[in-house]
């Protein structure tokens, strides 16, 4: 079973700051996901990568696959990014049955 | 474009009492999965179906039954409810087979008294 750790738990931060939250797991997956879970509950997919990085607006996600980990950045943080991040992570392609991080719960400070 | 749908939002039982969550997405998605969010836990499988037909058990299956009512339709039911099953229920879908991400639904937060 693929243990999946992400770190910080918890991440406060001003308004502006540059933000990284690690993901780690412990065997070969196809594809790791980024999700956020907004303080309402919803839960929305961020990015799904399976090598190299992505980018989309103020948010990127890196993945290196050698090591068994990928980081989550935010440029320019606002308050309206809080919200919890989690990393998943799945084995077979065609059948993703996820494993999913505790998360990272991120709050950013006016 | 309602993507996944569940229903209820919000439910109080009793031990013992029955229940089905219900969840329907509009995307045409072949892959349906249910899962359990608990305080300081990673989401855990219960089901998933991969496709319409067909279901399999997840990480913590036991407690619960599932039916794939259709393609759009993915039931979960709690047939004699205990206390271990208080926790908020995500519905999820995805294509299959391909490597896309999966769409949530809004949850149900279920209490079990």
């Amino acid at each position: 079973k693929n243990e999946v750790e992400q770190s910080p738990q918890n991440l406060t931060a001003q308004e502006g700051e540059f933000i990284t939250i690690n993901c780690s797991y412990s065997v070969g997956i196809s594809a790791l996901h980024w999700l956020q879970q907004h303080p309402g509950g919803g839960i929305v997919s961020l990015f799904m990568l399976s090598s190299g990085k992505k980018k989309h607006g103020r948010l990127i996600a890196t993945i290196n696959i050698q090591e068994k980990h990928s980081s989550l950045h935010i440029t320019a943080s606002h308050p309206r990014d809080s919200a919890v991040y989690i990393c998943a992570v799945g084995v077979n392609f065609g059948n993703e049955k996820l494993t999913f991080g505790t998360g990272t719960r991120l709050t950013i400070i006016p | 474009n309602a993507g996944v749908t569940q229903t209820p939002k919000f439910q109080v039982l009793k031990t013992g009492q029955s229940m089905t969550l219900q969840c329907a997405q509009d995307m045409n998605h072949n892959s349906m999965y249910w899962y359990r969010q608990d305080p300081g836990m990673g989401l855990r499988l219960i089901y998933y179906s991969a496709s319409e037909g067909t279901t399999d058990k997840g990480e913590v299956p036991n407690g619960y039954n599932v039916s794939r009512l259709n393609k759009r339709e993915f039931s979960l039911r709690l047939e004699s409810a205990a206390p271990s099953q208080t926790s908020v229920y995500f519905c999820a879908s995805s294509e299959f087979p391909s490597n896309q991400p999966q769409h949530f639904g809004d949850g149900t937060r279920l209490s079990i008294l």
